[in-house]
């Protein structure tokens, strides 16, 4: 597509319920990232994808916290047993290049996550 | 550690005024990306402006322009003739030039801008 696409654009879990949250980057772009932003605050970095290969995951809040991109394009954002400070928007971007360059990262819509 | 610094947490203007927003950054690299991205009410994040350290020329782009100031790590963002579909949140990035972390952005917390018709 013509742009990074994600969904759901909304979501709303009850608390302990798994979730799973979808990416569709641009295609032939080679980055991926996933950020949460809390409402009020700026994105900040859950864990970062070259190809298929998860190089970064250091900002996942917890080990409930999962991400995947089996072939290299669509990646899955899986949060198990959701609590309540797992509320916020789960944005995905993509770029053209590896780590770096300069280039930047094109952002979805992303999702809204609201665990009750 | 890098940092960015929004401190203003919201402006709002009259259309047609000019606004300018701050943005005050911290890291230890003497090379690096700063970013401005737009984010609407639609929620995405949409990119405005890339520049690199090494390069502090100024930079304008139709109403939009960038002051890049490294001796007080400043990059502010200024909007001339304001316009209602300026209405946003504008955050403020900061990316390592190269090495570890590099495709990571980090941003401020933002400023929430309301041109008034």
């Amino acid at each position: 597509g013509a742009g990074v696409s994600q969904s759901p654009r909304y979501k709303v879990a009850k608390r302990g319920q798994d979730v799973a949250l979808r990416c569709d980057p641009i295609s032939g772009h080679v980055s991926l990232f996933w950020y949460q932003q809390a409402l009020g605050q700026g994105p900040e970095f859950l864990t970062y994808f070259q190809n298929e290969a998860q190089l970064d995951k250091s900002g996942l809040p917890s080990d409930r916290f999962f991400a995947e991109r089996p072939e290299g394009s669509v990646s899955t954002l899986k949060i198990q047993r959701t609590q309540q400070e797992d509320s916020a928007v789960y944005l995905c971007a993509s770029s053209l290049t590896p780590t770096g360059g300069g280039t930047e990262a094109f952002f979805g819509q992303g999702t809204r996550l609201t665990v009750v | 550690a890098q940092k960015v610094t929004q401190a203003q947490t919201e402006i709002s203007v009259v259309e047609k005024e000019d606004v300018t927003l701050d943005c005050v950054y911290e890291t230890r690299d003497t090379t690096y990306y700063l970013f401005w991205y737009k984010q609407p009410p639609s929620g995405e994040l949409v990119f405005l402006i890339r520049r690199n350290s090494f390069d502090e020329q100024n930079e304008i782009s139709g109403r939009y322009s960038w002051n890049f100031q490294k001796s007080t790590s400043s990059f502010n963002f200024t909007i001339t003739a304001s316009q209602v579909v300026d209405s946003a949140v504008y955050f403020c990035a900061l990316r390592r030039y190269s090495g570890a972390g590099s495709y990571q952005l980090t941003f401020g917390k933002g400023t929430k801008l309301s041109v008034i018709p």
